[in-house]
């Protein structure tokens, strides 16, 4: 199946500095997505790409969808302490009758040190 | 804003019971899709659903495995004969028309 390789698998940072942190794939994907997850709960949808080379900003995130179709980076700019969770790209293809399979990355663990 | 919800928040039963995990997604949506997370690693794909059939499973979601839609509003995981290895956080996700899938808060299923 589809593997996503995410890195870096943590990061440790200074409020306020700015955070990247991207996702690459074998396989080529329609949509590349962004989720954020905190601890015990559901992961949250941030960002959705959906053409090849989109950029988009969503306040302090962006994130770009590769030329490819294989890769995609997110940054936060100026990170605050609510920015701490753990941070999944997912791959998203069709999987028949209009639903779609979501292969998720292994996830970036972001630390902010006040 | 509407949202999925999912219960129990918390599962622990013993190895070789039913279980029956319950969503309930946004209320407009025709797409259901449920998916695990093993402690520590990510978010696995399970299962798809449509018009009350299952559109795509994975190799996870084998024959111990079912999903129902018995009323309007409610999607279920059932899991007949629960194993070690089925310890997890199970996520339901919903979605509408276009295809972006909102999450449940998920249900910690410990199997001792």
């Amino acid at each position: 199946g589809q593997q996503l390789n995410q890195s870096p698998q943590s990061m440790f940072i200074q409020e306020g500095e700015d955070v990247s942190m991207n996702c690459t794939s074998s396989s080529i994907f329609n949509t590349w997505l962004w989720y954020k997850q905190d601890p015990g709960e559901g992961p949250v949808l941030l960002i959705a790409l959906y053409k090849a080379g989109e950029l988009t900003s969503n306040g302090r995130l962006t994130a770009q969808f590769g030329i490819t179709r294989k890769d995609s980076f997110l940054n936060i700019s100026a990170s605050i302490p609510s920015d701490v969770g753990i941070y999944f790209c997912a791959g998203q293809l069709p999987s028949g009758a209009g639903s779609y399979q979501l292969t998720f990355g292994k996830g970036t663990k972001l630390s902010v040190i006040p | 804003e509407p949202e999925v919800t999912q219960t129990p928040s918390h599962q622990v039963t013993q190895m070789g019971q039913e279980v029956i995990l319950r969503c309930v997604p946004i209320s407009n949506h025709l797409y259901f899709y449920w998916y695990r997370q093993i402690l520590g690693q990510k978010v696995e794909f399970l299962v798809s659903f449509y018009n009350n059939e299952i559109s795509e499973k994975s190799e996870i979601f084998d024959d111990q495995f079912s999903v129902e839609r018995p009323d309007g509003s409610n999607f279920t995981l059932k899991i007949r004969s629960t194993k070690l290895e089925d310890s997890a956080m199970y996520f339901c996700a919903s979605a509408g028309i276009t295809d972006t899938q909102y999450f449940g808060p998920g249900t910690r299923l410990t199997v001792l």
